[in-house]
């Protein structure tokens, strides 16, 4: 019951931006954005989240449209340790008691080219 | 400051056994979330507890399955009468209010034989 659909794999050179699309059109109002990360079969690692407006942070940028339909990830410079499966989520919201659930997809097999 | 640690991370089980599964959040973080990983998969939402509180266990097996989150000590997630198709990595992650993000152990791997 994931709400996101990403790309299964992507490649980039190294040192050169990484743009990871996701596509979350049924997104309700008030539901955020995250991204996660996972190298190898580590925990998931947080990279950033959002709602509305674009957000940076010192790993990543994240860009939502202005309808909340579909966002991109970057990674601006990318290194060979940036190699991982990157997840994106839509946070979900329990009708009631102000809790939420977060739901992984399949992820984007991220491959950095040296 | 201590990330989310579980134990063991590595378990082997004969079918029939039980495994328990052991995560202690972040000092301070409340919310509990519980997620399964197979081989070359995402992750699975299993369960969701805050103290003393279940608060959706929608993805987790209705039987052989249960987990808890007590006022004291970590949360169990327990397995039992363990099948070979329990073979997975098990993640805990934990979180300090119901919007924040989440911090994810290193994960517990089962293995059943």
């Amino acid at each position: 019951d994931a709400k996101t659909t990403q790309p299964t794999s992507m490649d980039c050179a190294e040192g050169r931006a990484a743009n990871l699309p996701c596509n979350h059109s049924t997104i309700s109002g008030n539901e955020y954005v995250y991204w996660y990360r996972q190298i190898h079969s580590q925990g998931p690692q947080y990279i950033i989240h959002g709602l509305k407006n674009n957000e940076t942070n010192e790993m990543a940028s994240l860009i939502i449209t202005e309808d909340r339909k579909s966002s991109t990830l970057i990674l601006p410079h990318a290194t060979l340790r940036d190699t991982a499966v990157y997840y994106c989520i839509v946070r979900v919201d329990y009708s009631t008691s102000g809790t939420y659930k977060y739901i992984f997809g399949t992820g984007t097999r991220l491959k950095v080219l040296a | 400051n201590a990330g989310v640690m579980q134990n063991p991370r590595h378990l082997v089980r004969r079918r029939g056994q039980e495994a328990r599964l052991r995560c202690s959040p972040m000092k301070g973080h409340s919310h509990v979330y519980w997620y399964r990983q197979l081989p070359e998969e995402g992750l699975k939402f299993m369960v969701y507890l805050q103290k003393e509180n279940i608060i959706d266990e929608s993805g987790m097996p209705k039987e052989r399955f249960s987990a808890e989150f007590p006022k004291e000590g970590p949360s169990i997630l327990r397995i039992q009468q363990v099948v070979r198709g329990d073979s997975a990595a098990y993640f805990c992650a934990s979180s300090p209010y119901p919007s924040g993000a989440l911090f994810f152990g290193e994960g517990s791997r089962l293995t059943v034989l």
